[in-house]
């Protein structure tokens, strides 16, 4: 059984905070991982495609970190917002597999 | 949203009632998903298609069906609505790539 976690489950910060969550997944048989926002009443919508190992992505304000070898990567917002309030989502793709997270929800206080 | 239109946006059944979700795809993609979404469980795949007229079962197909009789189209159905599948349903296109969603349908068995 392949898992996919993610840490914590959910979090609240203050406005201006800076703070980072984590996705586990299995290290054997990596192809991607991507990561999802996902508000609510909405459907998630793709932020990132990591493929490589050391990948780093960033879009505005928000990175993510990629460890194939040790299965893992980091999603990190700076400088939260209250618009950043949402689910944050992971998802493995394997051969053959495609796994995500059960989510770090993310609430931004102002 | 993202090329997927998916019908209704929400119902409710009384258990043993059958109903059937609807989902269409304009990008012309072979590879579409139904998911379904509780809360603390993340998204949790019932049935995949990778082209017309293929389907498998994901991880939880117990209690659906599913039908891919051309490209675009891509239904999700429930013979015997039962309270356990109250749910948020998901129906979503993409292989290789960030998958893309529906806007959800929102289930209740009474």
């Amino acid at each position: 059984i392949l898992n996919v976690e993610q840490s914590p489950q959910s979090l609240h910060v203050q406005e201006g905070d800076s703070t980072n969550f984590t996705c586990s997944f299995p290290s054997s048989n990596f192809y991607a991982l991507h990561w999802y926002r996902w508000e609510t009443a909405k459907s998630p919508e793709a932020l990132f495609v990591m493929t490589l190992n050391g990948d780093e992505k960033k879009k505005g304000r928000i990175s993510a970190t990629l460890n194939t070898k040790e299965g893992y990567s980091y999603l990190y917002i700076k400088g939260s917002q209250p618009e950043d309030s949402a689910t944050y989502l992971c998802a493995f793709m394997g051969t053959y597999k495609y796994i995500f997270g059960t989510g770090t929800r993310l609430k931004v206080l102002a | 949203n993202a090329g997927v239109t998916q019908t209704p946006k929400f119902q409710v059944l009384k258990t043993g009632q059958s109903m059937t979700l609807q989902c269409a795809q304009d990008m012309n993609h072979n590879s579409m998903y139904w998911y379904r979404q509780d809360p603390g469980m993340g998204l949790r795949l019932i049935y995949y298609s990778a082209s017309e007229g293929t389907t498998d079962k994901g991880e939880v197909p117990n209690g659906y069906n599913v039908s891919r009789l051309n490209k675009r189209e891509f239904s999700l159905r429930l013979e015997s609505a039962a309270p356990s599948q109250t749910s948020v349903y998901f129906c979503a296109w993409g292989s290789g790539q960030p998958q893309h969603f529906g806007d959800g349908t929102r289930l209740s068995i009474l």
